[in-house]
């Protein structure tokens, strides 16, 4: 089992541009939560897909979207990047409560 | 408000040396209490799931318990490869599916 895959590992961009990050969750989940994680902090959730459709969404701003393909595998874009918007995007899957997390992606920024 | 507070935010323990991390929460009915723990610039690795007060389970040298307001996650003997930062996240029943993260808890053990 390959577990939770996420790509790319690292991304540097500048304010204003706009990033793709992408998700393929273990093999049997259905569902595939994203958060985002700044430096000593704990995960934020941004959304939640199930079904190819957004469940559920925190506190994030409109330019954060995403999309679920059928074979659960997942996008997350953020549009107009902000200096704030640094941090690392973290990818989990589920199939019931218990989420299962892959390795992030590291966004930079400038 | 749904809210998971941490404590400590650092433990140092020597090698050998048992302690308890402590996870208080609040939510409008808990549908799933989490333990994970996450190496520097990685993602979190699961460890556990608690669901009702009075549940405990074990893996290694590591307990976690629940009651209706607060988990502990108890290390026993622990070893230098313990140190890591150690994540609790609840999912509410009133939330919908939103999980929330506390800050953690960063454990060095030191030999």
């Amino acid at each position: 089992d390959a577990g939770v895959t996420q790509s790319p590992t690292h991304l540097i961009k500048t304010r204003g541009q706009q990033v793709t990050l992408r998700c393929s969750p273990k093999s049997g989940h259905d569902t595939v939560s994203w958060y985002q994680q700044a430096l000593g902090q704990g995960p934020q959730f941004i959304f939640q897909y199930y079904e190819e459709e957004e469940r559920q969404r925190g506190n994030f701003p409109d330019r954060f979207s995403g999309h679920q393909f059928p074979n659960y595998s997942s996008e997350l874009n953020v549009n107009a990047l902000l200096l704030g918007d640094s941090a690392l995007y973290l990818c989990a899957s589920s199939f019931d409560e218990t989420q299962y997390f892959g390795p992030g992606t590291r966004l930079l920024v400038l | 408000e749904d809210q998971v507070t941490q404590s400590p935010e650092a433990l140092r323990l020597q090698e050998g040396e048992s302690s308890s991390l402590n996870c208080s929460y609040t939510v409008s009915g808990l549908r799933g209490l989490f333990w994970y723990r996450q190496d520097p610039g990685k993602g979190p690795e699961f460890l556990f799931t608690l669901y009702s007060a009075g549940e405990e389970k074990e893996k290694e040298r590591l307990k976690a318990t629940l009651t209706k307001k607060e988990s502990f996650l108890h290390i026993t003997a622990p070893k230098p490869e313990d140190s890591a930062t150690y994540l609790c996240a609840v999912q509410a029943g009133g939330g919908g599916f939103k999980t929330i993260f506390g800050a953690g808890t960063r454990l060095f053990v030191k030999a």
